[in-house]
């Protein structure tokens, strides 16, 4: 199993400005994705996090919008950048150590923006 | 691409009901199926999965049988009690077998 550091956990946040959530994994894990939960909504994929080269995103989400780090096997950041109350959302880290095996979740980031 | 229709909720029952969630895929080839639960004020995790056409999920008391033929993966229990509540996720992997694609949710509740 691995364990899942998101911080913050939740955040009140201006229109216009911009929040970058970290995920921290106790283990190295091949894949990491960022998910977006909007508020009575499913769980809809961003993108996949890839080390050292840029995120591949879904179709609706740009990198403009929300740029993604991943440094390491253990670290990756999601940029929410120039907010709306539209971005108002839990954004949720996920990591799975292959493919078609169990994926595991952080606790969210609940963003409001106002 | 892949996609999963879930049973709106929200879903009451009393302790001791029968449970069904129901859940259809629509898939390339036949990927893993997934159902995840939320808890209330928890993070989401696995509740079961199974690989394969006829294999059967288990956890918990819950149940899912991968059903190639009618494309489904409905959740059961038998008997439901006041901890089951929460929000039950139907979810299979993308074309790309990488990343998961969820269904819209169901809220469980259930009351004694």
């Amino acid at each position: 199993s691995a364990v899942i550091s998101q911080k913050p956990s939740r955040d009140i946040c201006q229109r216009g400005t911009s929040l970058t959530i970290q995920c921290q994994v106790d283990s190295q894990v091949t894949m990491m994705f960022w998910y977006r939960q909007q508020p009575g909504q499913s769980l809809t994929l961003i993108a996949t996090a890839n080390q050292g080269s840029e995120a591949t995103y879904e179709s609706g989400f740009v990198i403009d919008k929300f740029p993604i780090s991943r440094p390491n096997l253990t670290f990756s950041t999601l940029t929410v950048s120039n907010m709306s109350p539209e971005d108002s959302s839990i954004y949720l880290c996920s990591v799975s150590s292959a493919a078609d095996t169990e994926a595991f979740f952080g606790q969210g980031t609940r963003l409001t923006v106002v | 691409g892949n996609s999963v229709t879930q049973m709106e909720g929200p879903v009451t029952l009393s302790e001791e009901a029968f449970l069904t969630i129901n859940c259809t895929y629509t898939a390339t080839g036949y990927p893993s199926l997934f159902w995840y639960v939320q808890y209330p004020g928890e993070g989401l995790q696995l509740l079961l999965k199974a690989t394969k056409a006829d294999d059967k999920g288990s956890n918990k008391g819950f149940e899912a049988t991968y059903r190639k033929e009618t494309t489904s993966f409905h959740l059961e229990k038998g008997s439901v009690q006041v901890s089951d509540s929460a929000v039950y996720f139907c979810a299979l992997l993308n074309q790309a077998g990488t990343a998961l694609i969820f269904g819209k949710g169901t809220t469980l509740s259930v009351s004694s």
